[in-house]
């Protein structure tokens, strides 16, 4: 069984850099699957942040390319999401989550529990 | 940019009764590239259809997914109590990957 579990903190101070780590369990990250990051500002939608495959190759959302880094460490078997320059429009839920990418479908269809980051100083 | 809208915002049944969710894109979008998903109180979503009709492992047959070109359905044919929750539809397209409509809920009446 997959498994996904972030961590990082739950509070952030304005200006400051988020960084969360997803931990995989059940499956190694080196296999055709992609790694995503989404996040879900309280009382609001879904919002995609970023995606990572196990070589390296990643690929951000457009209106926040400027301030993230994903990464993955694959012996490990982890990966994790930089923000930078936070702002309080970035408190939300932070899932991690796996994406099939391939075949002509996409979709996410293992989630972590998420982690709340509140940005507040 | 494909935008999806989801209709209605709120819809109120009660349990037995069947529910139809709408999710239309601002433009034509393969149907492959569609997926559902549900959304219960402090949980993270849970992949209910992919490919706008094909369901996930473990998703009882009641919930079915329909649709093409911009017009895309979720029905959920005889609502069980556990099924009242936000729904969201969720779109691919290769310039920006993916977005999700705004998410439909659904509350016993």
């Amino acid at each position: 069984q997959v498994q996904l579990q972030e961590s990082g903190p739950g509070l952030v101070k304005p200006s400051e850099t988020l960084s969360l780590r997803c931990t995989v369990s059940g499956q190694s990250m080196h296999s055709n699957y992609w790694w995503v990051w989404i996040r879900q500002p309280p009382g609001k939608g879904l919002e995609w942040i970023a995606s990572v495959y196990y070589d390296g190759t990643t690929d951000y959302n457009t209106s926040l390319k400027s301030r993230l880094t994903i990464s993955v460490d694959t012996s490990m078997n982890q990966f994790s999401l930089r923000l930078t320059s936070v702002t309080a429009a970035d408190t939300a839920v932070y899932y991690c989550a796996r994406e099939k990418f391939s075949s002509g479908l996409n979709y996410f269809d293992y989630w972590g529990q998420g982690n709340m980051v509140a940005v507040s100083s | 940019e494909i935008v999806l809208t989801q209709s209605p915002g709120t819809l109120s049944l009660s349990p037995g009764e069947r529910a139809t969710l709408s999710c239309r894109a601002s433009q034509s979008l393969r149907s492959s590239y569609l997926a559902w998903y549900q959304q219960k109180p402090g949980q993270a979503p849970r992949l209910l259809i992919y490919g706008a009709s094909n369901r996930a492992p473990g998703i009882p047959d009641r919930f079915s997914g329909s649709g093409s070109g911009t017009d895309f359905t979720l029905t959920i044919s005889r609502l069980e109590p556990e099924d009242f929750a936000v729904y969201y539809c969720q779109r691919y397209d290769i310039s920006l990957r993916y977005s999700f409509g705004q998410g439909t809920k659904l509350e016993g009446k």
